[in-house]
């Protein structure tokens, strides 16, 4: 079975500093990795999956296999990312409707 | 921009009574999911239904729960005789396809048993 871990529970950075959300996998096959963020009494969202390779309000993550590992990234961090991020996996195991696995949160809060 | 809705935002029940959860997905998705997330703890798959069926379902999703298309748009998570280890928050997903798409989530309904 799969699983996803992200060992901060809590991350704390001053504005400006550089973010790093941590993001382990485990897996056999090839799954898919997407990091979704809840703001405050908001719902879960999609920001980023490694497929698409895209940037996203300056978050990006890079799929590394050899590692598995999933981090989410900003060089810059701002006070309107302070949320929970979580990482999640879909495991593509053929059926077409696979449910993510996802990991507990990080609760990330950018300080003044 | 569409979302998935979610009602009621909180539901309070006696244990041992059945509960609906309702869910609308976004109008053009074809694939719906339930999740559950028990508080301090990770979101949990439930369960996936595609074409009226159900398409995957995880060991939570034992005989106490079922899920229903009644109509074009709805889609409910049905609890029967519930437990007091059921009260978690409860969140609906859709998605367009299967495989590369994105779920798009609901606002999740709390569910409280007393």
């Amino acid at each position: 079975a799969q699983r996803v871990t992200q060992p901060e529970k809590l991350l704390s950075v001053f504005k400006g500093a550089p973010v790093e959300l941590k993001c382990n996998y485990s897996y056999s096959g090839s799954p898919e990795l997407f990091w979704y963020v809840q703001y405050s009494r908001q719902r879960l969202q999609l920001l980023l999956r490694h497929i698409s390779r895209e940037s996203i309000k300056g978050f990006t993550a890079d799929l590394n296999k050899g590692e598995t590992s999933f981090h989410l990234k900003k060089p810059f961090a701002q006070e309107e990312d302070s949320a929970m991020y979580y990482c999640a996996l879909n495991p593509f195991t053929g059926g077409g409707a696979d449910g993510l696995t996802f990991g507990k949160g990080t609760h990330l809060i950018i300080q003044p | 921009e569409p979302e998935v809705t979610q009602t009621p935002s909180h539901q309070v029940t006696q244990m041992g009574q059945e509960v609906i959860l309702r869910c609308v997905p976004i109008s053009n998705h074809l694939y719906f999911y339930w999740y559950r997330q028990i508080l301090g703890q990770k979101v949990e798959f439930l369960v996936s239904f595609y074409n009226n069926e159900i398409s995957e379902k995880s060991e939570i999703f034992d005989d106490q729960f079922s899920v229903e298309r009644p109509d074009g748009s709805n889609f409910t998570l049905k609890i029967r005789s519930t437990k007091l280890e059921d009260s978690a928050m409860y969140f609906c997903a859709s998605s367009v396809g299967g495989f590369n798409q994105p779920q798009h989530f609901g606002d999740g309904t709390r569910l409280s048993i007393l």
